[in-house]
């Protein structure tokens, strides 16, 4: 499968703890993308890379998120000191071009206990 | 700014039944428009998009959608619907930026 890969599917942490998840976009995609999707709502755009830049944030991103693409490959998404309220789906997806159709992968589902 | 908004938020609908999926979309510049599928359990995949050019979109699977520019819509319509259509809808929006905002989600609820 040459797909958006996401490591781990699942994570369930205790608050005040960091986490961190990994995202392998589609080798030949330059632009990568981080949303978080809570029940019921639809995805909400967090940042993305063009390569290894990162060229926008949301504000939704706190001081307590980072995320990174280093040599415009794989990307890593941190949270530290989470909160209960961080619990979501945390998605990852590639595109070609910023205009074009963007690939997402499975997800990782956070729960802060 | 952009938004999507889905107007509605669930759709029952019966096997074979056609159906629509409202999406509006508020926008100040040019705009990409997509529809997304989530099956459960499943990752977004893309149903159809429209980039520029003929306003009516397909997917393998007929569905369709429209690009209205005046009425500032992208509904989603299929005319005979299968049990294995059930799934979300998310409608989503693009800029030449990349990013996407997403609408809210419409449930589809295909009953045998």
């Amino acid at each position: 499968d040459t797909g958006v890969s996401q490591d781990p599917r699942h994570k369930i942490t205790k608050r005040g703890q960091n986490v961190t998840f990994r995202c392998d976009p589609i080798s030949e995609h330059n632009r990568l993308y981080w949303y978080r999707q809570t029940l019921g709502q639809g995805p909400e755009f967090l940042t993305y890379f063009q390569n290894e830049a990162q060229l926008e944030k949301s504000r939704l991103l706190s001081d307590r998120f980072s995320a990174e693409r280093p040599k415009g490959s794989f990307s890593t998404l941190e949270i530290q000191r989470t909160e209960q309220g961080d619990s979501a789906m945390y998605l990852c997806a590639s595109s070609r071009r910023e205009r074009n159709e963007q690939f997402f992968g499975p997800g990782t589902r956070l729960t802060v206990l | 700014a952009q938004s999507v908004t889905q107007l509605d938020s669930q759709v029952p609908v019966f096997e074979e039944a056609p159906v629509e999926l409202r999406c509006n979309y508020s926008s100040s510049v040019s705009v990409y428009l997509f529809w997304y599928v989530q099956y459960p359990n499943q990752g977004l995949q893309l149903l159809l998009k429209y980039l520029s050019g003929s306003t009516l979109v397909e997917s393998i699977n007929g569905f369709e959608a429209e690009f209205n520019k005046s009425q500032t819509s992208f509904h989603l319509r299929k005319p005979s619907v299968h049990i294995s259509d059930t799934a979300e809808y998310f409608c989503a929006l693009g800029t030449s930026y990349g990013k996407l905002t997403f609408g809210q989600g419409t449930i589809l609820t295909v009953h045998p």
